[in-house]
């Protein structure tokens, strides 16, 4: 299994401003996810992590508000931009070795927006 | 795009009862994992299980594929088994996983 390293674990931050979260993997992977999970709800795909090319974002996420950096196999960033209290959620990195293999999962990051 | 549905959406168990959690899914997959989210907001993974049955202590799963379900099995509940059980699942061609809304289990001393 991979060891997943996500920072910060959790942060209280005000409403306008911006905040990077970082996923490191102690080994390289295929694939890299980024997902939300509001308050008392299920996890929601964002983007897919693409290395050296532009994030492949799912509908009702744009790059605008949550821009994502792959610069390499074993390293993610998702920033979400100009937070808003709707923005309060815990987002999760994710990575599989290989396409439509076991999926692996940081321990999040829990944003509260104020 | 597929439809994941996880039953019961709450378990409130006494500590040594067993339990059977449900995922039904809407088209054909080729992924399926299940889950355990603590309270502190970690997934845990439980088993990958596209197929067939698998145990790991006192959990266990199946998969029936063609009958596009999937069961979770938790024997002699504990309380540190209480959390949201989800069900998640990928297609051919789309590497993504599409959670189901979870089950809430509260496991009781």
């Amino acid at each position: 299994s991979a060891v997943i390293s996500q920072k910060p674990s959790r942060d209280i931050c005000q409403r306008g401003t911006s905040l990077t979260i970082q996923c490191q993997v102690d080994s390289q992977v295929t694939m890299m996810f980024w997902y939300r999970q509001q308050p008392g709800q299920s996890l929601t795909l964002i983007a897919t992590a693409n290395q050296g090319s532009e994030a492949t974002y799912e509908s009702g996420f744009v790059i605008d508000k949550f821009p994502i950096s792959r610069p390499n196999l074993t390293f993610s960033t998702l920033t979400v931009s100009n937070m808003s209290p709707e923005d309060s959620s815990i987002y999760l990195c994710s990575v599989e070795y290989s396409k439509n293999t076991e999926a692996f999962f940081g321990q999040g990051t829990r944003l509260t927006v104020v | 795009g597929i439809q994941v549905e996880q039953s019961p959406p709450d378990l409130i168990l006494q500590e040594g009862a067993n339990s059977t959690l449900r995922c039904n899914f809407s088209d054909s997959v080729n992924n399926l994992q299940w889950f355990h989210q603590n309270p502190w907001g970690q997934l845990i993974n439980l088993f990958y299980i596209p197929s067939g049955t698998k145990q790991n202590g006192r959990l266990s799963a199946t998969t029936v594929a063609t009958e596009r379900y999937s069961l979770l099995y938790i024997s002699s509940s504990q309380t540190t088994d209480s959390g949201v059980y989800f069900c998640a699942v990928g297609q051919g061609g789309s590497e993504k996983l599409v959670f189901g809304k979870g089950t809430k289990l509260t496991v009781n001393p």
